[in-house]
């Protein structure tokens, strides 16, 4: 399974963007990136999903270069309820799903 | 919407008792998943069920057990709990495999003293 690495932690402020970076590179050729959100006492929950390119919906978008190395999770203009940790996972056919430590980011006014 | 629900959001048992944490899901899904959340170590799979009396043992199996009678309920089972079974136990669930969204119940914080 590919292994991910993003950062720990990341703050901002209200009203910015912010963009987390996940790297992966060891994804294979059929794997997909998906990226979870976790609020405190919680289960994750599904944010956005891409294979390559760019992949927009309401709440974010994922921006992932040719060569599929790497991901970038955008938020547009967040909220203090945009503080969560956010999880990049590499989804590949099987059931194992590996969720790391994730990005804990921190939202302030 | 799918629901999942958990039978407890805080547990707290003694060492060496059963201890059985229940999982229900109201989507007709065919696979879920029980997981452990420890901080700084991310989710781990424990046991994924793929169909009623299916299942798979995940990443750390050892010290659990799980029950598949129906599709909609997956329990999970610690046989004699210890201290180092202390976390935050989520399930999921899921229509497919792989890129397949899973989702995921609240959680039950359980803590063995």
């Amino acid at each position: 399974l590919a292994k991910t690495t993003q950062p720990i932690s990341m703050d901002s402020y209200e009203g910015q963007e912010v963009n987390i970076t996940c790297s992966h590179n060891n994804i294979a050729t059929n794997d997909y990136i998906t990226w979870y959100q976790q609020f405190p006492s919680q289960g994750p929950r599904f944010i956005i999903q891409g294979y390559k390119t760019k992949v927009t919906n309401e709440v974010a978008s994922l921006f992932i270069p040719a060569d599929r190395k790497s991901s970038t999770l955008s938020l547009p203009r967040v909220s203090l309820s945009d503080t969560a940790v956010y999880y990049c996972l590499i989804n590949t056919g099987g059931f194992k799903t590996i969720f790391g430590a994730g990005t804990r980011l921190f939202v302030k006014a | 919407d799918v629901k999942v629900t958990q039978s407890s959001r805080y547990l707290v048992k003694r060492t060496g008792e059963k201890v059985f944490l229940e999982c229900v899901q109201d989507m007709d899904h065919e696979n879920m998943f029980w997981y452990r959340q420890d901080p700084g170590l991310g989710l781990r799979l424990i046991y994924f069920s793929y169909d009623v009396k299916m299942k798979e043992k995940g990443d750390i199996p050892e010290g659990y057990s799980v029950s598949r009678e129906k599709k909609e309920r997956f329990s999970l089972i610690l046989e004699s709990a210890s201290t180092n079974q202390t976390s935050m136990y989520l399930c999921a669930t899921s229509r497919g495999t792989g890129r397949y969204e899973q989702y995921f119940g609240p959680g039950t914080r359980l803590t063995v003293t």
